[in-house]
């Protein structure tokens, strides 16, 4: 069965504190693994979208890495702005296009 | 990347009605995906929705409760049937590019509250 782990479910930093958020994944034929970013009350926010193991991508502090069981997102030197729960979905091989999500990672920054 | 609108926002109905909602996408594409997100939790796949044909369901959910419109490729609504309040969460519509490997992008979801 495709799964999607993410941990921890919540992490409080202080702003400038630099931190990785894990997605584990067991899926049949990965055809892609997606970051978002949800803040509350609004749709997820498309950050990242990762195919092949070694690969890496940035934007801004965050910079996302995917291995064939795993996926972190890491955030350096975070600000109170970068708050907000982050998403990690997998596309499953033989899929539509639809994804997978876990739980998330409810990511808290304090000044 | 596609920008994709959503009516209506947020919802109040009673039990036992029919709320529909609307997904609008700026572009054209291939495949728009209803989920749903109940308090605290992540998204769960409703139903993929293709021009031209019906709706794919997944596990849980069916037709009769969720029946999906796609009248042409920028365009989709989810009628959400005989509501009772496990219903009250919020439905959020996506949509995929012409090819299975594009990004994917959500609208900002409906808030929905049976009472």
């Amino acid at each position: 069965e495709d799964q999607v782990t993410q941990s921890p479910e919540a992490l409080r930093l202080q702003e400038g504190e630099s931190s990785s958020l894990n997605c584990s994944y067991t899926v049949s034929g990965l055809r892609g693994l997606f970051w978002y970013r949800q803040d509350p009350g609004k749709g997820p926010e498309f950050l990242f979208t990762l195919y092949s193991a070694g690969e890496e991508k940035e934007k801004e502090r965050l910079k996302a890495t995917l291995t064939k069981k795993e996926s972190f997102l890491h955030i350096t030197a975070p600000k109170p702005e970068d708050s907000a729960t982050y998403l990690c979905a997998v596309r499953p091989g033989g899929s539509q296009g639809n994804l997978i999500f876990g739980k998330g990672t409810k990511l808290s920054v304090k000044p | 990347s596609a920008v994709i609108s959503q009516k209506p926002s947020r919802d109040i109905c009673q039990r036992g009605t029919s709320l529909t909602i609307q997904c609008q996408v700026d572009s054209q594409v291939t495949m728009m995906f209803w989920y749903r997100q109940q308090p605290g939790q992540s998204l769960t796949l409703i139903a993929t929705a293709n021009q031209g044909s019906e709706a794919t369901y997944e596990s849980g959910f069916v037709i009769d409760k969720f029946p999906i419109s796609r009248p042409n490729l920028t365009f989709s609504t989810l009628t959400v049937s005989n509501m009772s309040p496990e219903d009250s969460s919020i439905y959020l519509c996506s949509s995929g590019g012409i090819t299975v490997r594009n990004e994917q992008f959500f609208g900002p979801g409906t808030r929905l509250t049976v009472l």
